[in-house]
């Protein structure tokens, strides 16, 4: 099971940040947050990860509170384009490469 | 570099008849993952190898579905025979794999690359 809770659904303005939260309470020290999005019709996406600091890609920032209970995806500027299902997992780091644990994410709409 | 590649894309089969789906990782991955999604459901783990070798089979269905990657490049998933709830959207993914010297696997946490997936009706 999912070990992440995260919205059912937001709306963003096109342009505007989009703030994505994921509550991972139960997190172990071993285990990384990963952030996937799927768009329709297409396999999921990886997007970013992190273990305890904050990370930041071409594609998105990942803010992991201190005591790594929850954490933030924040896409900058908000297109049409990034309207998909996003997905908080946690995967512990392991030897052998763990799978990905998805739950229900959460809908983002980017709304011109 | 390219990507994962699935194969077909879309399937419609009748009830009772075999699908055998093919998945191309990227190249250098030694790590193989199937997923699939049933309508309505979440995306769910199915199998994970490692080169040819099966690391975890722990989310198969049933013995009705088999997968295979002879030589730890390609794999196949076939599902004989086919049923109405098998239908659905089936994904594989690779990853790499730090292998260090000695044979044993790092910890490296590498992320997992997704085809577009190939949907399957069974009808």
């Amino acid at each position: 099971d999912a070990k992440t809770t995260q919205p059912t659904s937001m709306d963003c303005a096109e342009g505007r940040a989009a703030n994505l939260p994921c509550n991972h309470s139960t997190i172990s020290g071993n285990e990384y947050v990963y952030w996937y999005r799927q768009i329709h019709s297409q396999g999921p996406q990886y997007i970013i990860h992190g273990l305890k600091n904050n990370e930041t890609n071409e594609m998105a920032s990942l803010i992991i509170t201190e005591d790594r209970k929850s954490s933030t995806l924040i896409l900058p500027h908000a297109t049409l384009r990034d309207t998909a299902v996003y997905y908080c997992i946690v995967r512990v780091l392991n030897s052998g490469n763990t799978p990905l644990v998805f739950g229900k994410g959460t809908r983002l709409s980017v709304i011109a | 570099e390219a990507g994962v590649t699935q194969f077909p894309s879309h399937s419609v089969i009748e009830k009772g008849q075999t699908v055998t789906l093919r998945c191309d990782p990227i190249s250098g991955h030694d790590n193989l993952y199937w997923y699939r999604r049933v309508m309505g459901k979440e995306i769910k783990f199915l199998l994970h190898f490692v080169k040819e070798s099966k690391q975890d089979e722990s989310g198969m269905p049933n013995n009705r579905f088999l997968a295979e990657r002879t030589g730890g490049t390609y794999s196949t998933l076939k599902v004989q025979p086919a049923e109405l709830e098998d239908s659905g959207v089936y994904f594989c993914a690779s990853s790499q794999d730090g292998i260090l010297a000695g044979g044993s696997f790092s910890s490296y946490n590498s992320p997992l690359h997704f085809g577009n997936g190939t949907r399957l009706t069974v009808t």
